[in-house]
């Protein structure tokens, strides 16, 4: 199996500011997807990218894949105090496309 | 609708003692699965369901059994709990085990083993 591994482990900004984590995989992969998780609260799904995309826009989430480098991003702009979560990218467990395998997780913190 | 709902949020175990964590879903899922979280850490599969009547050991089974009850619910069994097992445990569904198929979350069991 391949995990994905955030990066940076821990990143503390102030509001207003954008926030930017990576994620970088093994093996090749059909999707990713990232997730927040608030501090006590279960996993809640934010976007999903495909192996054939390159960025795609949320909100204020812009998440890119660069297959080449086997890597990808999330941007959130302009921060709220309420960004702060851990954030966790996610990829497919084995390369036929079944399953996920999550990363360790970002934790940000947005201080007001 | 509820989504994934689990029981019980909190749980004290002794060594040896054993226990079964209950989730069930109402979004007509077919896949279903069981995490658990150490801290500062990601998640790792411990079973899950593809579908009902499917059940299939993910990267962490040892010392759990799985059963899924029905389309609904998927619970997680601890025959004889080891501090090794204190952990936070989600239950997760999803349309398909597809990787493109979001996942959606249960809000967690705290679990202490002494």
């Amino acid at each position: 199996s391949q995990q994905g591994e955030e990066d940076p482990q821990a990143l503390s900004i102030q509001e207003g500011e954008n926030a930017t984590m990576n994620c970088s995989y093994k093996t090749s992969i059909n999707n990713l997807q990232w997730y927040r998780q608030n501090s006590g609260r279960g996993l809640v799904h934010l976007i999903l990218i495909r192996s054939n995309e390159r960025e795609k826009h949320s909100g204020r989430l812009r998440v890119t894949l660069d297959t080449s480098k086997k890597s990808s991003s999330l941007l959130i702009t302009a921060s709220r105090a309420a960004d702060t979560a851990s954030y966790f990218c996610a990829t497919d467990f084995e390369t036929s496309g079944s399953r996920l395998t999550f990363g360790e997780g970002t934790q940000l913190t947005v201080n007001p | 609708n509820a989504g994934v709902t689990q029981t019980p949020k909190f749980q004290v175990l002794k060594t040896g003692q054993s226990m079964t964590l209950q989730c069930a879903q109402d979004m007509n899922h077919n896949s279903m699965y069981w995490y658990r979280q150490d801290p500062g850490m990601g998640l790792r599969l411990i079973y899950y369901s593809a579908s009902e009547g499917t059940t299939d050991k993910g990267e962490v089974p040892n010392g759990y059994n799985v059963s899924r009850l029905n389309k609904r619910e998927f619970s997680l069994r601890l025959e004889s709990a080891a501090p090794s097992q204190t952990s936070v445990y989600f239950c997760a569904s999803s349309e398909s085990v597809r990787s493109y198929n979001e996942q959606f979350f249960g809000p967690g069991t705290r679990l202490t083993v002494l």
